[in-house]
């Protein structure tokens, strides 16, 4: 596609609910990272894909939060149990192969609010 | 661990002014990356500009372009005949080439271009 896409764009859940929040990178681009956008923490790095692998999930919050990424391209971040503090905006980038420097495309974003 | 800070939460100036946005950061790597992003209120994150930490020539894109002065940690982004297009958030950004690339933003600076 022409860019990162992101749905849905706005979610809202109650307190306890699960939810799926997906990412569409760029064709072509085989690297994908996760960010999350809060008024109390600012932008932060949950995790990054390099094909269908994440070597790297150290920005993950908590165990609720695990993602997935199929066929080297749609990724999904889950978040179970929902809390009140997992409310934000959670970003998606990616780039074409996750080489030194490369600069990083974002989607437009799914702002989450729990309820 | 490496910190990047913003030190103007807001900036407003007149249509056509010029205007410059701070941003420092900490580390104790030789190799690394600096970015500008501007986020508008459609919450899409847009690089404005990079630069490799390597080249001593400061970066330029049209009317943006930035002061680095790397052994003060300074990378400041100029922005010149400012429209009113201009105004978003403006995130200053660090990327050490290792690993999972992951971007360490600042607070980001709100800037309001005034017609």
């Amino acid at each position: 596609g022409a860019g990162v896409s992101q749905s849905p764009s706005n979610k809202v859940t109650e307190k306890g609910k699960d939810v799926e929040l997906r990412c569409d990178p760029i064709s072509g681009h085989t690297a994908l990272y996760w960010y999350r956008q809060s008024l109390g923490q600012g932008l932060e790095f949950l995790i990054y894909f390099q094909g269908n692998s994440a070597p790297d999930k150290s920005g993950l919050p908590s165990d609720r939060f695990s993602a997935e990424r199929t066929g080297g391209s749609v990724s999904t971040l889950t978040i179970q149990r929902t809390q009140q503090e997992d409310s934000a905006v959670y970003l998606c980038a990616s780039s074409l192969v996750g080489t030194a420097g490369e600069t990083q495309y974002f989607g437009p974003g799914t702002r989450l609010l729990v309820l | 661990a490496q910190t990047v800070t913003q030190s103007q939460p807001e900036m407003s100036v007149q249509e056509a002014e010029t205007v410059t946005l701070s941003c420092t950061y900490d580390t104790s790597e030789n190799n690394y990356y600096l970015f500008w992003y501007k986020q508008p209120p459609s919450r899409q994150m847009i690089l404005v500009i990079r630069q490799e930490a390597y080249k001593q020539q400061n970066a330029t894109e049209n009317r943006f372009s930035v002061n680095f002065q790397k052994a003060a940690k300074s990378f400041s982004l100029k922005i010149s005949d400012s429209q009113l297009g201009d105004t978003a958030m403006y995130f200053c950004a660090f990327l050490i080439p290792q690993g999972a690339q992951k971007l360490v933003f600042g607070q980001g600076t709100r800037l309001t271009i005034n017609p």
